[in-house]
């Protein structure tokens, strides 16, 4: 069966310290994947995709970046965090014509 | 680009109740529809996935249904239980793999 892991669960980071959030999934090939940021009670604010290695889309202009190393592999990536990127952090996986898993998210505070 | 609205953001009804959950998005070439269920602090769970050749999916007492062309779905929740209180979360995915959400609907259920 398929899993997908996220981690860590909690982060509390300085303002200016990079950032480094990793996803993997198991049990499939060649997944779409996605990073995904939810503000507190707000919905879900898409900010990358993929559909494959190497292929990234990038939905929101910031200071975020995102790579997929490998085929079941999505790394988000900061140089320098800004305390407006606090937030709950939910990767996902999907093939096409499947439903979407989520993992169970990095709750993100910049201090 | 894609626009998906929940209403209502919020909703609380005594036990037993049957609800409605309603989602609507903008532009009907989509591919397909998942609703997800969040509880507080957590990830999503998959409730129910529409694909776009589809009217409706029921699982035990959720039942989903998709009018593509009037950019509406619902989701019905029959004889609501308190343990059902959680937000509720549509999505819908375009032909470019995108999945964007709605902003979500809060449910409480009093016992």
């Amino acid at each position: 069966s398929q899993t997908i892991h996220q981690w860590p669960a909690t982060l509390v980071q300085p303002v200016g310290s990079p950032l480094s959030l990793e996803c993997t999934v198991e049990g499939t090939s060649n997944p779409n994947l996605y990073w995904y940021r939810q503000a507190a009670g707000r919905g879900l604010q898409l900010l990358f995709y993929s559909v494959g290695i190497g292929q990234i889309s990038s939905e929101v202009p910031q200071n975020l970046s995102a790579s997929r190393p490998q085929d079941r592999q999505f790394i988000l990536s900061s140089k320098k965090l800004l305390l407006s990127d606090s937030g709950f952090y939910l990767c996902a996986w999907r093939m096409v014509d499947t439903e979407a898993f989520f993992g169970q998210g990095t709750r993100l505070t910049v201090v | 680009k894609q626009e998906v609205t929940q209403i209502p953001a919020a909703l609380s009804v005594p036990e037993g109740e049957n609800l409605v959950l309603n989602c609507s998005f903008t532009d009907s070439a989509i591919y397909n529809l998942q609703w997800f269920r969040q509880d507080p602090g957590k990830g999503l769970t998959s409730l129910l996935l529409i694909q776009s050749s589809q009217r409706e999916q029921t699982s035990g007492r959720l039942n989903a249904s998709l009018d593509k062309s009037s950019g509406r779905s619902t989701l019905y929740i029959a004889a609501s239980q308190p343990g059902d209180s959680a937000t509720y979360l549509c999505a819908a995915m375009d032909s470019s793999y995108k999945l964007i959400f709605g902003s979500g609907t809060r449910l409480l259920v009093r016992p």
